[in-house]
């Protein structure tokens, strides 16, 4: 089945910076890349998501880029903010199964 | 926040006690599933539904069974709960099937 690596597990941040997130998978019929973000006790949302036949997807401080050939896709947030931090997951779907990195709790230092 | 709720949303248990947690929507969705979360793990697929008594597994569904026998609802059992089997449970649905997933609020449980 899909395999999704997701790195770094942790990443603090200063407010303003940017912050990136990468995941790699290992299913090549994988078509669907979405990312959702998990606040401290919340519920996981989805803030961005791209498909196979778009390489990029910009959403106003958040964006996500995808290289089908390596097999990775990255999150990229820029002007980072207080608000921002929180949990992000990247997740990959092939067939039926949406599978899950492992996370990457983002920390942004005021 | 899409109409889902969960329950119950906290339930501490022994080990070999049979548990069930529920799922409502009033989205009126086709797809149904049920998600854990473990630290490090991120969120893995147990059981998933794409209609009234259609079901099928997951990555993780040993020890998992479940139940649609309407749309709104989705039920999760542990037949025999086991300490592994401790963790934050949720509940998604989505209106297609590579699409936005909507969670719930989820549902802690403990295992003794």
């Amino acid at each position: 089945g899909e395999n999704v690596e997701q790195h770094p597990s942790t990443l603090s941040v200063q407010e303003g910076d940017s912050a990136v997130i990468k995941c790699t998978y290992s299913d090549s019929a994988s078509n669907y890349f979405p990312w959702y973000k998990q606040e401290l006790g919340k519920r996981p949302q989805l803030i961005i998501d791209i498909r196979s036949n778009v390489g990029e997807k910009k959403d106003q401080r958040i964006a996500v880029t995808l290289n089908k050939t390596a097999k990775h896709f990255s999150l990229h947030i820029t002007e980072t903010q207080p608000e921002d931090s929180a949990v992000y997951f990247c997740a990959a779907k092939a067939g039926n199964m949406l599978t899950f990195g492992g996370g990457t709790r983002l920390m942004v230092k005021p | 926040d899409a109409g889902i709720t969960q329950s119950p949303r906290h339930k501490v248990t022994e080990t070999g006690t049979p548990v069930t947690l529920r799922c409502h929507q009033t989205e009126n969705h086709r797809y149904m599933y049920w998600y854990r979360q473990d630290p490090g793990h991120g969120l893995r697929l147990i059981h998933y539904s794409y209609g009234v008594k259609d079901t099928d597994k997951g990555e993780v569904s040993d020890g998992y069974s479940v139940s649609r026998s309407k749309t709104e609802d989705f039920l999760l059992t542990l037949e025999s709960a086991t300490s592994s089997q401790t963790s934050v449970y949720f509940c998604a649905i989505s209106e297609a099937f590579t699409g936005e997933l909507f969670f719930g609020e989820g549902s802690r449980l403990t295992v003794l």
